[in-house]
């Protein structure tokens, strides 16, 4: 059984560029975290998604982020604009069930030139 | 006051020792709890879940849930040099939702 799978495992971008990060779960999994590590601190939770709808984006930053998780095809989280301060470990997280264990990807680490 | 708070680091045992990782959280309504090990530039990586009360055990480690003090603990018995990592410790539950709320971590150091 695959685990999360994320891509691209790096990614770098100039400032003002999109960046697109992808995530998918573990088979069988249907609830989807993201969450953020900036260089020398904790993990931080962005949002939560299921099947097309986005359940708690209280951890997201207002302007732009964004987050899917279509019915078909991987989750994204997508940065517009990209400043320097995006610069960090992005990491996926995928679950079978509400408040359950939480199994993470590999994690996307983007570079903000 | 910090939703989850570990206890600072780094810590440092020797090879065989028991490894002592504390974790204290502030919302009352947290229902689950969970000990992840990150590696040096790697993903967290899930060593425990713990629901009740009481002691878990799973191989060299064992989660303690202390509900009315608000206390979660991690014992690693027999340390290895490879267990050194940071120790990560997660709620569920309450005002956060399903989503994890994450401690600062313990950096463990196992010395041979």
């Amino acid at each position: 059984n695959a685990g999360v799978m994320q891509n691209p495992r790096h990614l770098v971008r100039r400032r003002g560029q999109e960046a697109r990060l992808r995530c998918s779960p573990m088979k069988g999994h249907s609830h989807v975290y993201w969450y953020r590590q900036l260089p020398e601190e904790g993990l931080k939770f962005m949002v939560y998604l299921q099947k097309e709808n986005i359940i708690d984006e209280s951890g997201m930053p207002k302007e732009r982020f964004s987050a899917e998780f279509p019915k078909e095809g991987p989750s994204i989280l997508r940065i517009q604009q990209v400043v320097r301060g995006d610069s960090a470990a992005y990491f996926c997280a995928s679950s079978p069930r509400l408040d359950n264990e939480q199994f993470f990807g590999p994690g996307t680490r983007l570079t903000v030139l | 006051q910090k939703e989850v708070e570990q206890n600072s680091g780094p810590l440092s045992v020797p090879e065989g020792a028991i490894a002592s990782l504390n974790c204290t959280y502030s919302d009352r309504g947290s229902q689950s709890f969970f000990w992840y090990r990150q590696y040096s530039g790697k993903s967290p990586e899930l060593i425990m879940s713990i629901y009740s009360n009481g002691d878990k055990e799973d191989g060299r480690f064992t989660a303690q849930l202390n509900k009315a003090s608000q206390y979660v603990s991690l014992l690693i018995r027999d340390s290895q040099p490879s267990d050194s990592a940071t120790y990560l410790c997660a709620v569920i539950g309450g005002t956060s939702g399903s989503r994890l709320t994450f401690g600062e971590g313990t950096q463990l150091t196992v010395n041979p």
